[in-house]
C-alpha cells in the first residue's frame, strides 16, 4: 500500500525558514517524481514543486510564487522527499501535501500544516 | 502554463439526481503517442486531503463508485455524478498532468443538495 506522510509543519514567523518532509513507503520511492501542493484554508489547490528521480537528474521545477525561496531535495535511502522553505510570507500560510503518480493513480499524503505569522 | 478552468463555480442538486462539472484547458492535454488525456478528477472533503476519483479522463480509481464518471479529450471533460449521494457534498478539482513545467488545477467546484 502506497503511503505518503508529511511531517515538519508548524508556526514561523514572516522571513522565517522551515522544512518539510514527506517520507515514502509501498513503491519504489527512487523511481518516482515527487511533488509538492498546497492549499490555503478555503483556498484552491496550488502546485508548489517537483523532483524527478536519479534516472532524470534529480530535475526539480517550481511555481513562480514561491521560486527562489523553496527548495526540493530528496534522499532515495531514507525514501524521503523535503520541500525547504526560506523567506517565507503570510501568504505561505497553507496545508502542504506531497503526491506523486504511479500506475496512472495520483496517490496524496495527509498535509503538514505551515503558518506563517508574527 | 496550462489554465485549468472548471463551471460552474457551485452546483445545487436534489439527491438522486444529476451533477455536472466541467473543466476546460487553455491547450490540448491529450498525449499523441498513448492517445491518453493527462487529466484527473478529484473529490475534496472539508478537513481531509483530495481523493482521486479519475484519472486518464475517463477511467475510474479503484473503490470509486460507478456513478461517478468522466469524459471528454483534448481541452473539454466532464465530470459526471449520475445520481448524487448526500456523501457526495464536496468540493471537485480537475487536475492536468501533461505540462512537464508543472501540475495545474481547476478552480475548484463545490456541490451542495438541493
Amino acid at each position: 500500500e502506497v503511503q505518503l506522510v508529511e511531517s515538519g509543519g508548524g508556526l514561523v514567523q514572516p522571513g522565517g525558514s522551515l522544512k518539510l518532509s514527506c517520507a515514502a513507503s509501498g513503491f519504489t520511492f527512487s523511481g518516482s517524481a515527487m511533488h509538492w501542493v498546497r492549499q490555503a484554508s478555503g483556498k484552491g489547490l496550488e502546485w508548489v514543486g517537483r523532483i524527478r528521480s536519479k534516472a532524470n537528474s534529480y530535475a526539480t521545477a517550481y511555481a513562480a510564487s514561491v521560486k527562489g525561496r523553496f527548495t526540493i531535495s530528496r534522499d532515495d535511502s531514507k525514501n524521503t522527499a523535503y520541500l525547504q522553505m526560506n523567506s517565507l510570507k503570510t501568504e505561505d500560510t497553507a496545508v502542504y501535501y506531497c503526491t506523486r503518480h504511479g500506475g496512472g493513480s495520483w496517490y496524496w499524503g495527509q498535509g503538514t500544516l505551515v503558518t506563517v505569522s508574527s | 502554463d496550462i489554465v485549468m478552468t472548471q463551471s460552474p463555480d457551485s452546483l445545487a442538486v436534489s439527491l438522486g439526481e444529476r451533477a455536472t462539472i466541467n473543466c476546460k484547458s487553455s491547450q490540448s492535454v491529450l498525449y499523441s503517442s498513448n492517445n491518453k488525456n493527462y487529466l484527473a478528477w478529484y473529490q475534496q472533503k472539508p478537513g481531509q486531503p483530495p481523493k482521486l476519483l479519475i484519472y486518464w479522463a475517463s477511467t475510474r480509481e479503484s473503490g470509486v463508485p460507478d456513478r461517478f464518471s468522466g469524459s471528454g479529450s483534448g481541452t473539454d471533460f466532464t465530470l459526471t455524478i449520475s445520481s448524487l449521494q448526500a456523501e457526495d457534498v464536496a468540493v471537485y478539482y480537475c487536475q492536468q498532468y501533461y505540462s512537464t513545467s508543472g501540475l495545474t488545477f481547476g478552480g475548484g467546484t463545490k456541490v451542495e443538495i438541493k
